[in-house]
């Protein structure tokens, strides 16, 4: 299994400041990374898929970037409904795999 | 727009089966792979596995011995048995859609906590 690791476990920012969230494969997995983001009590939400892209109705203030085994999930101008706790996950191959999670809190 | 819901026993007792079935409204079943996802209470995500509308899976290699799933075209739903559970099956319990572009998990369900338990 490729195995999905994520730093900072947990981060506190305030609004309106920006927070990068890194996420790391075991192996290569090319492009095939998704963000997601999850509130408590709630579904995950759909944020990037394919490193880059963004899912239709996601702010732009959300950006990723990376490739192979290095990715990053960038939020700008942090707003009140960013926090949140934030999943990576491998499309790359079987079984699909995700993070640990990250925590973003509010300082 | 596409909504997935979960429907179950949200208790089950230690070696029993956890049977679900996840039903698909604002859309038919007849693509995309449909997928089971679960997360243990205060814990991470877990993929199970996935099936295909035509009848495929790929399962969790880890829950590969324990996992059937199936689909039910003509209803619009596809199901998830667990068998052989025991506590560390708590969770709740996602349906979700995987679409066949970036393999992303674009929709999900509500999500339904099945507690293993006597």
């Amino acid at each position: 299994d490729i195995q999905m690791t994520q730093s900072p476990s947990s981060v506190s920012a305030s609004v309106g400041d920006r927070v990068t969230i890194t996420c790391r494969a075991s192996q290569d997995i090319s492009s095939w990374l998704a963000w997601y983001q999850q509130k408590p009590g709630k579904a995950p939400k759909l944020l990037i898929y394919g490193t880059f892209s963004l899912q239709s109705g996601v702010p732009s203030r959300f950006s990723g970037s990376g490739s192979g085994t290095d990715f990053t999930l960038t939020i700008s101008n942090l707003q009140p409904e960013d926090f949140a706790t934030y999943y990576c996950q491998q499309a790359n191959s079987f079984p699909r795999t995700f993070g640990q999670g990250t925590r973003l809190e509010i300082k | 727009q596409v909504q997935l819901q979960e429907s179950g026993p949200g208790l089950v007792k230690p070696s029993e089966t956890l049977s679900l079935t996840c039903t698909v409204s604002g859309g038919s079943i007849n693509s995309f792979y449909w997928s089971w996802i679960r997360q243990p209470p205060g814990k991470g995500l877990e993929w199970i596995g996935y099936i295909y509308y035509s009848g495929g899976t790929n399962y969790n290699p880890s829950l590969k011995s324990r996992v059937s799933m199936s689909v039910h075209t003509s209803k619009n739903q596809f199901s998830l048995r667990l068998n052989s559970v025991t506590a560390a099956d708590t969770a709740v319990y996602y349906c979700a859609r995987e679409t066949s572009t970036w393999n992303n998990i674009d929709c999900w369900g509500q999500g339904t906590l099945v507690t293993v338990s006597s």
